[in-house]
């Protein structure tokens, strides 16, 4: 099975930037293995920020967007909010192989 | 508005059998655009895709749990289950059943239910 990567841990600043990463050991992540993002907080059901890349779903703050990056799909927060304080995920799909979550991000807002 | 919502024990024996149930709300499972999946997170890691399964009939399993797990589906209760056979205490999770888009990835969550593997 394929693993995905991604960063352990970030920090940003309040009202700064940050890019989370998610790599593939198969290779250069494309459009075509469908990239997700999600936010996890303590106490709530997590939340899908971005599919196939680069779309948002109606509840995405804007500040959160989507993208491909040095052969990774990638995550940019701009002006970062105490309550972005989360793990981070990121899943990948290899067709029939199936889906495989990034092993997380956790990112500190301070 | 959509709402999922698991179900089930939150203390299974070691070598029984987990089962959850997911009731689904602002929805149908029999809706053509959408599967429906199940994902868990044990205490202190990440999140491991369990399987998904399509009212049309077609399920995917991850094949790390492949021939433990089996998904169905009861449109009459707009409900979809999960059950994990011979358990042992890696199966301690955080269980979430979500709707899935196409078969790329969950689009909306259950709030997650907590299962411990324990004698």
């Amino acid at each position: 099975q394929a693993v995905v990567t991604q960063e352990p841990s970030l920090t940003v600043s309040p009202g700064g930037t940050v890019t989370l990463t998610c790599g593939s050991s198969t290779g250069t992540v494309t459009s075509g293995l469908y990239p997700y993002w999600f936010q996890l907080r303590p106490g709530q059901a997590p939340r899908t920020l971005i599919y196939d890349t680069s779309n948002k779903h109606s509840w995405t703050p804007a500040r959160f967007s989507g993208s491909l990056l040095g052969g990774k799909a990638a995550l940019t927060l701009s002006g970062a909010q105490p309550e972005d304080e989360a793990e981070y995920y990121c899943l990948l799909s290899y067709g029939a192989a199936g889906p495989v979550f990034g092993g997380g991000t956790k990112l500190t807002v301070l | 508005q959509l709402h999922l919502q698991e179900s089930g024990p939150g203390l299974v024996k070691p070598s029984e059998t987990l089962s959850l149930t997911c009731t689904v709300s602002g929805d149908s499972i029999t809706n053509h655009d959408y599967h429906w999946g199940w994902i868990r997170q044990p205490p202190g890691k990440g999140l491991e895709w369990i399987g998904s399964i399509y009212y049309g009939g077609n399920t995917y399993y991850n094949p790390s749990l492949k021939g433990r797990i089996t998904i169905l589906a009861d449109a009459s209760k707009n409900q979809f289950s999960l059950k994990v056979t011979s358990v042992t205490a890696a199966d301690t999770a955080v269980y979430y059943c979500a709707r899935v888009l196409g078969p790329t990835g969950p689009d909306f969550w259950g709030q997650g239910t907590l299962v411990t593997v324990s004698s």
